[in-house]
């Protein structure tokens, strides 16, 4: 079982919404993950986040608005999104970043299903 | 442009047959490698990392590394349908970067 864990597994929300993803990993990781993925397609990076402070934002609009509470919490604001958006949300994390070899191994969580109407 | 190259298949195998994944990438720099299995509609799932040149092994699994012609590879041993998935193929390192690029991934069939 991932220790990653998301929530919610699946959500629809319209245009007008504001929702939250909400992210949590148990494995004492100081670097956290963002990434988008729709169907038949890789895993897309939309933010990294290490030691709670941002540390890449792949120019992702401003619908998408990341928040690291603290080390092991990763919460992914959603505002105004498009139908486009719609896609599956996987939050991941890893020992540290940037990283030697053995620390830049990410884990995944089971990630979280948006359907934007 | 950093490339991770896999054959989107699908790869189709009898049961209990060798599968065998194959990743080439374009960044000679390129440090760490990672496999990733996906089910439909579930998340990555973490298989093997390899950093070095040769084999690897854990279980049915294989993955081996060749540096010089900038090629990894993922042998599944003893193929069950249950293995029937899309591998991803993950490159890091080079160039100073240390995020993964992900390949588009390998739909693997495991037939009964």
């Amino acid at each position: 079982d991932t220790e990653v864990t998301q929530t919610p597994k699946h959500l629809v929300m319209g245009m007008t919404n504001k929702k939250s993803l909400k992210c949590e990993q148990h494995m004492g990781h100081r670097a956290m993950y963002w990434y988008k993925q729709k169907a038949k397609k890789p895993p897309e990076l939309m933010f990294v986040y290490s030691y709670e402070k941002l540390s890449i934002n792949e120019s992702v609009p401003s619908r998408f608005s990341p928040e690291c509470p603290n080390s092991s919490l990763l919460n992914l604001h959603l505002h105004a999104l498009q139908p486009e958006d719609s896609a599956l949300y996987l939050c991941a994390s890893s020992q540290r970043y940037p990283s030697t070899l053995t620390g830049n191994t990410i884990y995944f969580g089971e990630g979280s299903w948006l359907t934007v109407v | 442009q950093k490339e991770v190259e896999q054959n989107s298949g699908p790869l189709s195998v009898p049961e209990g047959a060798i599968a065998s994944l194959n990743c080439t990438y374009s960044d000679r720099g390129s440090q760490s490698f990672f496999w990733y299995r996906q089910y439909s509609g579930k998340s990555p799932e973490l298989i093997m990392f390899i950093y070095s040149n040769g084999d690897k092994e854990d279980g049915r699994f294989t993955a081996q590394l060749n540096k010089a012609s900038q090629y990894v590879s993922l042998l599944i041993r003893d193929s069950q349908p249950s293995d029937s998935a899309t591998y991803l193929c993950a490159v890091l390192g080079g160039g100073g970067s240390y995020i993964p690029t992900f390949g588009r991934g390998t739909s693997l069939i495991v037939h009964p």
